[in-house]
């Protein structure tokens, strides 16, 4: 079953202590995505990254990470979570024609 | 730049009503538009996509999605609402060419009323 897999799908951290989101794709898709979603603001692109080794900022990057150095893989870094970063966080990726398959989620509280 | 609005952050039909919502877009080349459904605690996922083929787009659930270049609109509809319409819908636009980014609307939520 093709499937976009991310974890932890729920956490809540403190302020400043560092913390990944890990995605995983068994589509074989080339473009992976990191989105956040929050109440009328629809979705935001933070990072992207059309092949390995290739990443690029998307519209809300400040205080994210990313890194790609594997096909299948694309984890979301916060080096230093600020409470505006709580958010629902989308792992995703783009097939041919622009169809995007998202994860599940991750709900990331910072307090 | 492109850029989607969707008219209603909240809608409210009752069961088997016409579902209506709508969705309007700025592009300036010929862009591919999709409808996105998203259930509680729930990722995204594709009802429908547009791109350039039949103006008249039939989805999963019963939707469809009509594209009007006239009036830059990709309104989503379904005949009878059913309970289990209950979600989030997010319309989204892309150029037309492949791996091209992909703008997201806001979103509608979608109440039905038994």
């Amino acid at each position: 079953e093709a499937q976009v897999t991310q974890n932890p799908r729920y956490l809540i951290t403190v302020t400043g202590k560092k913390l990944t989101v890990t995605c995983s794709q068994n589509m074989n898709h080339e473009y992976m995505s990191w989105y956040r979603q929050d109440p009328g603001l629809g979705l935001r692109q933070i990072y992207y990254s059309m092949n390995v080794e290739v990443t690029d900022k998307g519209d809300v990057p400040e205080g994210y990470k990313v890194s790609r150095k594997e096909k299948r893989n694309f984890p979301l870094i916060l080096e230093s979570p600020s409470p505006n970063q709580t958010s629902l966080y989308f792992c995703a990726t783009q097939g041919a024609g622009n169809t995007i398959y998202f994860g599940e989620g991750s709900w990331l509280t910072v307090v | 730049a492109q850029s989607v609005t969707q008219l209603g952050s909240h809608v409210s039909v009752s069961e088997g009503a016409l579902v209506l919502l709508r969705c309007n877009y700025s592009s300036s080349v010929p862009p591919y538009l999709f409808w996105y459904v998203q259930y509680p605690n729930q990722g995204l996922q594709l009802l429908l996509k547009y791109t350039s083929a039949a103006t008249l787009v039939k989805g999963i659930n019963g939707f469809e999605a009509e594209f009007k270049k006239s009036e830059t609109s990709f309104h989503l509809t379904k005949p009878s609402a059913h309970m289990s319409d209950a979600a989030e819908y997010f319309c989204a636009v892309s150029e037309g060419t492949s791996y091209d980014k992909v703008i997201f609307g806001p979103g509608t939520s979608l109440s039905v009323i038994p």
